[in-house]
């Protein structure tokens, strides 16, 4: 997606804090997601948060949203093995289709 | 377990063909949106379709078209492919046509054109 972008690759120890950042392009955005995507698989919807929240946490997940800089986070504490997936942030625009716009994704490689 | 099944999970098809994708959701589920997914890439949007009519669409030619059944079953439909068009087509489904409600995806039928 042309209008959210992301880094493409992310590593980190077991147990550590991973951050995987998006920035978005359109100011309308209404709400932002994270998704989770293993080899093979289809897309599972992390956590979501509204544009008027700055932050958003559920257990080992915590969404931090900068609507100045249009800047969107995803930090996972003590990341496990089983994190290891590429991550897409995605954005439905205000009056749009109802489409989700999504980055090209992050690729998270925990290592033990 | 998200309740979308998508069939077939791989096919082969060659330039020129035809292809039709099959989506089956949970009941209740009248939105279902088509996404293509190329290698390496986020999905694109195709379009969508809520109590059967399309109401919305991407950046994607006429030959890609669709159908939604009033039993919750949607078909992706394309045309004279392309090279191109090799990519994982998702399947995602939800209750109601708003902005809000939760995307269940399917996990994906992977096409190759050669």
């Amino acid at each position: 997606g042309e209008d959210v972008e992301q880094s493409l690759f992310l590593s980190v120890r077991e147990g550590d804090s991973s951050v995987i950042n998006c920035t978005y392009t359109d100011s309308s955005s209404t709400y932002l997601y994270w998704y989770k995507q293993e080899p093979g698989a289809g897309l599972q919807l992390l956590t979501y948060i509204f544009s008027n929240m700055d932050m958003k946490q559920d257990q080992r997940l915590t969404v931090l949203l900068n609507k100045k800089d249009k800047h969107l986070s995803l930090r996972i504490a003590d990341t496990q093995t089983g994190d290891s997936a590429i991550y897409f942030c995605a954005e439905i625009i205000s009056g749009s289709a109802r489409q989700l716009t999504f980055g090209s994704g992050t690729q998270l490689t925990v290592l033990p | 377990e998200t309740g979308v099944t998508q069939s077939p999970t791989h096919l082969i098809k060659t330039r020129g063909q035809q292809v039709t994708l099959r989506c089956s959701s949970q009941s209740g589920h009248n939105t279902v949106s088509w996404y293509q997914q190329a290698l390496g890439q986020g999905p694109q949007f195709i379009f969508q379709y809520y109590r059967e009519e399309e109401n919305g669409r991407g950046n994607f030619p006429p030959r890609f078209s669709g159908l939604q059944f009033p039993n919750y079953s949607s078909e992706l439909n394309v045309n004279a492919l392309e090279l191109d068009d090799s990519a994982l087509y998702l399947c995602a489904t939800k209750i109601g046509g708003g902005n809000t409600g939760e995307l269940f995806f399917g996990e994906g039928s992977r096409l190759t054109v050669l």
